[in-house]
């Protein structure tokens, strides 16, 4: 089947502008979660979603980011007067139920590149 | 001092070679262990979860150590497909989130 998909798969910005990246997880999946990865570094969590409700944002850096998932499906994060320190690669995954127990599938992310 | 902690390596072995990766967590609360395997410019995918009794799928071995936070893979008869970042992660109790290491990368040469 489908696995996660995230759009746009490269985006260049300018500094201050402001970006939305795209997530789908797997059908069915009812927890999402987003991880940003610097390069050589791993994954460093950002936020995880229970259906449409954030159940854990302690990972966002600063009030720039934000992210929604209005329908329990596809989220978006959104974030606000880019900084260049913002470029990284942005990582969906998402899992069947709860989070204790099941695995996270990755998406292929979206590489963000600020100017 | 960061919650993983991993070797970067790059650990470059040939073919056949057995190799070992180590990792230590500071959370003594983690509840959940696993390592993933990231290819270049590709997302990170699930190899194995780790057990506190030790556990094995093929080629791969994996052991956790509770009481020193310790967690180690072993990979026997090394592959040139083996060739890739191997990423140590910890789940801290009932949470969603994953704490990754930085990640240790294996080049396998022939």
């Amino acid at each position: 089947g489908a696995g996660v998909s995230q759009t746009p798969s490269n985006k260049v910005t300018e500094k201050g502008k402001y970006v939305e990246l795209r997530c789908d997880p797997i059908s069915g999946h009812t927890a999402l979660y987003w991880y940003r990865q610097s390069l050589g570094q791993g994954p460093e969590f950002l936020i995880y979603f229970q259906g449409t409700g954030a159940a854990d944002d302690s990972g966002l850096p600063n009030d720039r980011f934000f992210a929604v998932r209005p329908e329990g499906s596809v989220s978006t994060l959104k974030i606000q007067r880019t900084e260049r320190g913002d470029s990284a690669v942005y990582l969906c995954a998402s899992s069947l139920t709860g989070p204790s127990t099941d695995t996270q599938y990755f998406g292929p992310g979206t590489r963000l590149t600020v100017l | 001092r960061k919650e993983v902690e991993q070797d970067p390596g790059p650990f470059n072995v040939p073919e056949g070679a057995t190799v070992a990766f180590n990792c230590t967590y500071s959370n003594s609360a983690s509840q959940s262990f696993f390592w993933y395997r990231q290819d270049c410019r590709k997302e990170p995918k699930l190899l194995m979860s780790v057990y506190s009794s030790g556990n094995e799928d093929g080629r791969f071995t994996a052991q956790l150590n509770r009481a020193s936070q310790y967690i180690s893979l072993l990979i026997r008869d090394s592959k040139l497909s083996d060739s890739a970042t191997y990423l140590c992660v910890v789940r801290a109790g009932n949470t969603g989130k994953l704490i990754f290491g930085q990640g240790t990368t294996l080049q396998v040469k022939p």
